[in-house]
C-alpha cells in the first residue's frame, strides 16, 4: 500500500522568510513523488514533480529514500505563495496517484 | 486547449435522482480520473480510464456509475446517492498513466445530495 504524510495542516510564516513543507511516504516499489499546489479559487496544478529536478516559483524539492522524505522548500516566502500544498505519490504504473492530507501555507506581510 | 472542463459547476439532488457529471478534455489525453474530494481533504481516487477501458475503480459504490464514450470525454452516472456522497467531484487527465505524467485537473463539480 502506498502512503503520504503531512504532518503540518497549517504553516504560517512572515513575507521573505524561509520555507519547509514537510512530506513523508510509504512505498514499496519506486516512487514518483509531486507537489501540487491549490490557489484560492484555482484548480489544483502541479507544482513539480521529483524527476525534473526543476525549480518552480523558487521551490524546490529532494527525494530523500533514505528518510522516505520529499519535503517542498523556498528560501524566501511571497505572499503569492500562499495556498494548499499537497505531496502526491504515483505507483509504478503511474495510474493511481495517492495525495497526502495537505498543507495550508499562509505567508504574512 | 489546455484545460480539462467539467459541467455542472454545481449540482443538489435528491436521493431518488438520476444525474451526471461531465467531464472533457482536448489535449489527447488518454487516461482520464475520477477523483472525491470531501471539505478539507485531500482528493482520492474513484476511477481510472486507460485508453477508454475502465483499468481501476477504487472500491466505488455502485450508485456511482463511469462512462467514457470516447477519448475526450468522461461521464459519471449517480443514482441514489446518499447525503454523505456530497462533497467536490475532481475529474483529472494525464497523457497516459505512467508515472511521470502531469494530471490536469478540472474544476470540479460541488453536488449536494438532500
Amino acid at each position: 500500500a502506498q502512503r503520504v504524510t503531512q504532518p503540518e495542516k497549517l504553516l504560517s510564516v512572515f513575507k521573505g522568510a524561509p520555507v519547509e513543507l514537510k512530506c513523508n511516504y510509504s512505498y514499496s516499489g519506486s516512487p514518483e513523488l509531486f507537489w501540487y499546489v491549490q490557489y484560492s479559487r484555482q484548480r489544483l496544478q502541479l507544482l513539480l514533480r521529483h524527476i525534473s529536478r526543476e525549480s518552480i516559483k523558487g521551490f524546490t524539492a529532494d527525494l530523500n529514500k533514505g528518510e522516505t522524505s520529499f519535503h517542498l522548500k523556498k528560501p524566501f516566502a511571497q505572499e503569492e505563495d500562499s495556498a494548499m500544498y499537497y505531496c502526491a505519490l504515483a505507483n509504478n504504473a503511474g495510474n493511481m496517484l495517492t495525495f497526502g492530507g495537505g498543507t495550508r501555507l499562509m505567508v504574512k506581510p | 486547449d489546455t484545460e480539462v472542463t467539467q459541467t455542472p459547476k454545481h449540482l443538489v439532488m435528491g436521493m431518488t435522482n438520476k444525474k451526471s457529471l461531465k467531464c472533457e478534455q482536448h489535449m489527447g489525453h488518454r487516461a482520464m480520473y475520477w477523483y472525491k474530494q470531501k471539505a478539507k481533504k485531500p482528493p482520492e481516487l474513484m476511477f481510472v480510464y486507460s485508453y477508454e477501458k475502465l483499468s481501476i475503480n477504487e472500491s466505488v459504490p455502485s450508485r456511482f456509475s463511469p462512462e467514457c464514450p470516447n477519448s475526450s470525454l468522461l461521464n459519471l452516472h449517480l443514482h441514489a446517492l446518499q447525503p454523505e456522497d456530497s462533497a467536490l467531484y475532481l475529474c483529472a487527465s494525464s497523457q497516459d498513466g505512467g508515472p511521470s505524467y502531469e494530471q490536469y485537473f478540472g474544476p470540479g463539480t460541488r453536488l449536494t445530495v438532500t
